[in-house]
This record gives structure tokens, C-alpha cells and sequence, in this order.
């Protein structure tokens, strides 16, 4: 059963950092690309960042360009964001997605076929 | 960036309406979209991906159809359990896969 588990979440001040793991496990890790995803609070689905099967290729949002760095780690079947330079709009449910694919005639077609339950981050004084 | 809407943002119905919700992209994505499900307090459920192909364990009588910049989800028989908040997502512009706003569906 695949099973995507985030942590790291909790109280932050303004200015500050946190890292957050999704710890994967049912599928095998290193053949995925794997992204996160964030919900303020009453909010809607706001893309967060992306990450490469290899860890060769990362992308970000331009919300959090500079501020937070996406990494994994294939031999402990983690990812990770860390964030840094917290702000308020930052606070939010952080969920880590696997990233799957459509073959239609060698064009891939890319969705996001399991998340985990998600971690909240509290960004306040 | 790809801009993505979604219409109506909240709608009210009742059990054993069919539903429609429309997510339109601001340039051609192709089949490049899929549809979530999210219901409060818990992650998405994807529903729908490349536009109209149904995901594994989905009932059937969720579909979507469309192509280019316009495209459907539907609901053939609302179910009590359909309530929740439906988003949908272009991955044409990878890998940053933008989402719409989400159409709300509550019980009327």
C-alpha cells in the first residue's frame, strides 16, 4: 500500500525556519518525482515545489523561490522542504504529492496519484 | 503561467442531481488536466486525469471531458458523499501544475 507521511509542521516565528519530511513507503521511491502542495487556511490548492525521481531537477514557485529548498533523500525513502524566511502567508497545511503519468502515444500526461494527510505550519509571534 | 478558473466557485444541490463543473485554462493545454476531490480536513483524491480518464476505485459516475482551454467535470447522480470541494489542475506546464480556485458543492 503506498503511503506518503508528513511531519515536521508546528509553531513558527516570522523570519523563521522549519523542515518538513514525507516519509514514503509501498512503491519504490527513487522511480518518482514527488512534489508539495500547500492550503492556507479556508484556502484552495496552491503549488509549492517539485523535485526530480534522481533529485537532479527542482522547480519552485514563485511565492517561495529563494526561501525554500526541495531535496530527497532515495536511500531513506524521504523528501523534504525546507523553509526559510517564514511568513504568514506561509502558513498553511503542506502536503507532498507522487507525481504519476499518462503514456497517450508518447506524450506523458502528468497527475498526482497519492498525497499524505498533511503537516500544518503556524507561522505567527 | 498558465492562469487556471473554475465555475461556478460554490454550487447547491441535492442528491441525485447531476452536476456540472467547468474549469477553463488561459491558453490550450491539450488533455494536460485532471480533477481532485477534496473533502474538509482531508488531502485531495484525484478523480480524473488527462482530462476525461477515470481513476482506479472512482465510482463511474464521475467523468470529464474537454479539451484546449475548456474542459467538464461532471457528476451524473450526486451521492451524499460527493459533497466536498473540486479542483482541477493543468500539468501542461510542467512541472509547475497550476490549480484552479475549486468549485464548493454543498447540499442544497
Amino acid at each position: 500500500e503506498v503511503q506518503l507521511v508528513e511531519s515536521g509542521g508546528g509553531l513558527v516565528q516570522p523570519g523563521g525556519s522549519l523542515r518538513l519530511s514525507c516519509a514514503a513507503s509501498g512503491f519504490t521511491f527513487s522511480s518518482y518525482a514527488m512534489h508539495w502542495v500547500r492550503q492556507a487556511p479556508g484556502k484552495g490548492l496552491e503549488y509549492v515545489s517539485a523535485i526530480s525521481s534522481n533529485g537532479g531537477s527542482t522547480y519552485y514557485a514563485n511565492s517561495v523561490k529563494g526561501r525554500f529548498t526541495i531535496s530527497r533523500d532515495n536511500s531513506k525513502n524521504t523528501l523534504y522542504l525546507q523553509m526559510g524566511s517564514l511568513r504568514a502567508e506561509d502558513m498553511a497545511v503542506y502536503y507532498c504529492a507522487r507525481e504519476n503519468y499518462y503514456d497517450s502515444s508518447g506524450y506523458y500526461l502528468y497527475y498526482f496519484d497519492y498525497w499524505g494527510q498533511g503537516t500544518l505550519v503556524t507561522v505567527s509571534s | 503561467d498558465i492562469q487556471m478558473t473554475q465555475s461556478p466557485s460554490s454550487l447547491s444541490a441535492s442528491v441525485g442531481d447531476r452536476v456540472t463543473i467547468t474549469c477553463r485554462a488561459s491558453q490550450s493545454i491539450s488533455s494536460y488536466l485532471n480533477w481532485y476531490q477534496q473533502k474538509p480536513g482531508k488531502a485531495p483524491k484525484l478523480l480524473i486525469y488527462a482530462a476525461s480518464s477515470l481513476q482506479s476505485g472512482v465510482p463511474s459516475r464521475f467523468s470529464g471531458s474537454g479539451s484546449g482551454t475548456d474542459f467538464t467535470l461532471t457528476i451524473s447522480s450526486l451521492q451524499p458523499e460527493d459533497f466536498a470541494t473540486y479542483y482541477c489542475q493543468q500539468s501542461y506546464s510542467t512541472p509547475g501544475f497550476t490549480f484552479g480556485p475549486g468549485t464548493k458543492v454543498d447540499i442544497k
